[in-house]
Order: C-alpha cells, then structure tokens, then sequence
C-alpha cells in the first residue's frame, strides 16, 4: 500500500503561489492521486483529483510527474481563508476503503 | 442538495456505556467510511463498506462496529471495549474512484 509524506506545515503569505508536494513511492499502476482541504471541526473537502500529468480545476492545479511517485498541489494566490490542513491521498482504485490518509499539511497564510 | 448528514454533533458518553453514531448518505454513492481523527492528527480508517450487507475493518476497528442494511445508511457503534473513545468521528461516503464526500463530523466525549 502507498503511504503517503507531506511536510508538517507550511507559512506563506496573501497572494503567493503555494506548493505542497506528497510522495508515494509504491503507488501502483491503477491508483489515482486525490488531495483534500480541512478546516478546524468540519470534514475534509475534496480538492483535486488526477492520474498523471496536470490536472486543473478553478481553485487548484495538480502536478503528478512520469514516475507517479510524488504529486505537488498548487494553490495560484491564496487567501487568509486557505489556511486549512491539507491531506494527499492515493486511492487504490481496486479496493478505495484501503486508502489511507496521511497527517496531512497544516497551510499558515499571513497577511 | 444532496450531500451526507451525521449525527449528533456533540455527544457525551459515560464510562462503560455504548454509543452510536448516525450516517446517512442521499448520493447514492455505494461505498461509506467511518474515520477518527485525534487533535492535531490526521485521519485513522475505522470501518468502511462497499456494498450493502457487507463491511470491512479498517486499521483501528477494535473497539467499534458498524452495519450497512440500507445503502443510505452506515451508523457506527462505539462500544465500551474502546478505552480511549473520545476523538472527531467523520463519516465519508464515494461512488467509484471518484472523491470522497465527507459529513461534517461528530464530537464523541467520554464524561
């Protein structure tokens, strides 16, 4: 099973660029990259979802490289309200309830 | 709107007695997740079910059961065998490999 690394945390400041980049060395060849976003006290909300290449969508944009072993999320411009954690998840398609979220990556925006 | 619903939002347990806790899907999605998360951790597999009738142990099942007699519906027991049952219950639900949609969580407290 892919376990998945993120850093602990990250800070950035209002209207920068963010990346967080997840490895998951023992991906296989059916399992699909997911990412979340937590706040304190509420569900993890779905981000983005891909398999290879870039996937984007009107809040994010996922960066998965040839060898599927890491994926980079990247937030264009955040905002005071995107601090949350953020949690990568790889889905094995075969069997989803054997996925296994990792402790995610707390985002700190500054003003 | 459809969307998954928990229940309780806060709930109190004494020592000793069984809780449990309500999930309740309207997206007609066949598979549903049962997660615990720790202050400042990331989010444990309890139970999940891909079918009705049918359920598989997560990685920290011991302590709790689940059922899944209606396809909407996936409620959690939390049993007196769980030592240290005080922790955020989130309740999640798929279709396919597509992302997960999570409740907004219950908040177990043993008093």
């Amino acid at each position: 099973l892919a376990k998945t690394t993120q850093p602990i945390s990250m800070d950035s400041y209002e209207g920068q660029e963010v990346n967080i980049t997840c490895s998951h060395n023992n991906i296989a060849t059916n399992d699909y990259i997911t990412w979340y976003q937590q706040f304190p006290s509420q569900g993890p909300r779905f981000i983005i979802q891909g398999y290879k290449t870039k996937v984007t969508n009107e809040v994010a944009s996922l960066f998965i490289p040839a060898d599927r072993k890491s994926s980079t999320l990247s937030l264009p411009r955040v905002s005071l309200s995107d601090t949350a954690v953020y949690y990568c998840l790889v889905v094995y398609n075969t069997n989803a309830g054997k996925s296994t979220f990792g402790d995610g990556t707390t985002l700190t925006v500054k003003p | 709107d459809g969307g998954i619903t928990q229940s309780p939002k806060y709930l109190f347990r004494k020592e000793g007695q069984n809780v449990t806790l309500s999930c309740e899907q309207n997206l007609n999605h066949d598979a549903m997740y049962w997660y615990r998360q720790d202050p400042g951790q990331g989010l444990r597999l309890i139970y999940y079910s891909q079918i009705v009738n049918d359920f598989q142990k997560g990685d920290i099942a011991e302590g709790y059961s689940v059922s899944r007699e209606k396809k909407e519906s996936f409620p959690l027991t939390v049993t007196s065998a769980q030592k240290n049952p005080t922790a955020f219950y989130l309740c999640a639900s798929s279709f396919q490999s597509d992302g997960y949609t999570f409740g907004s969580g219950t908040r177990l407290t043993v008093v």
